[in-house]
């Protein structure tokens, strides 16, 4: 079956650092959303892509999608306190629809 | 608009009983999923409901079904509670089969 994975599991950041989590897909997507969940609540929709190479940028978080829709990156630039929580990647099979969520990566950040 | 609402927010239950998990879609939403999320790893996908209809379910065992009613809320029952079905069962609304999922706060089932 379709498995996403994501790495890396955990991503300690100084304060004003960037930093970038990656994720991959062993069958081709549909779409891949990005979600983020804050210890103790549930996932928060951030991002959909849908087009093979696109990119999106919502202020200091930029999303790509590689051009084989099996890949995508998160990038954080300048991190702040307020970026701590877990980033889940979920591939959307285009055939069954359903959403797979990779193992997420957790951020800690030093101030 | 209300987002989605689950209930009940916490659960402790016995190894051997069932449990039936409510969820309400956010007004508009057709389609509903239901995730299992253990401590420290993703969610996993259990099953979607679009418009009443089954459109995909998980590697879950037959212990674990749902449905979805007229109005678009849905159940999702799991019978004889395994200690490790304990975990947060989350719902998600989205307005159609491939669009983004809105998640409720999740129900925490505590199995002893």
């Amino acid at each position: 079956g379709q498995q996403v994975m994501q790495i890396p599991q955990y991503q300690h950041v100084q304060e004003g650092e960037d930093f970038t989590t990656y994720c991959n897909s062993s069958t081709t997507l549909s779409n891949i959303q990005w979600y983020k969940q804050r210890p103790g609540g549930h996932p928060v929709f951030l991002i959909q892509l849908v087009k093979s190479g696109e990119v999106k940028k919502q202020k200091r978080l930029t999303f790509q999608f590689g051009e084989a829709k099996k890949n995508s990156s998160l990038h954080i630039t300048a991190t702040q306190t307020t970026d701590v929580g877990t980033y889940f990647c979920a591939g959307l099979r285009s055939n069954d629809y359903k959403l797979s969520f990779g193992a997420g990566t957790t951020v800690t950040v030093r101030a | 608009d209300a987002g989605v609402t689950q209930s009940p927010t916490h659960l402790i239950k016995t190894r051997g009983q069932h449990v039936t998990l409510r969820c309400s879609p956010i007004s508009g939403h057709k389609s509903v999923s239901w995730y299992q999320q253990v401590l420290g790893q993703g969610p996993q996908f259990i099953f979607q409901y679009y418009e009443k209809e089954e459109r995909g379910r998980g590697n879950f065992p037959d212990r674990f079904s749902a449905r979805q009613f007229p109005n678009y809320s849905s159940e999702l029952n799991v019978n004889a509670l395994l200690l490790g079905d304990s975990a947060l069962y989350l719902c998600a609304s989205s307005l159609d089969l491939n669009t983004e999922a809105f998640f409720g706060q999740g129900t925490r089932l505590t199995v002893v």
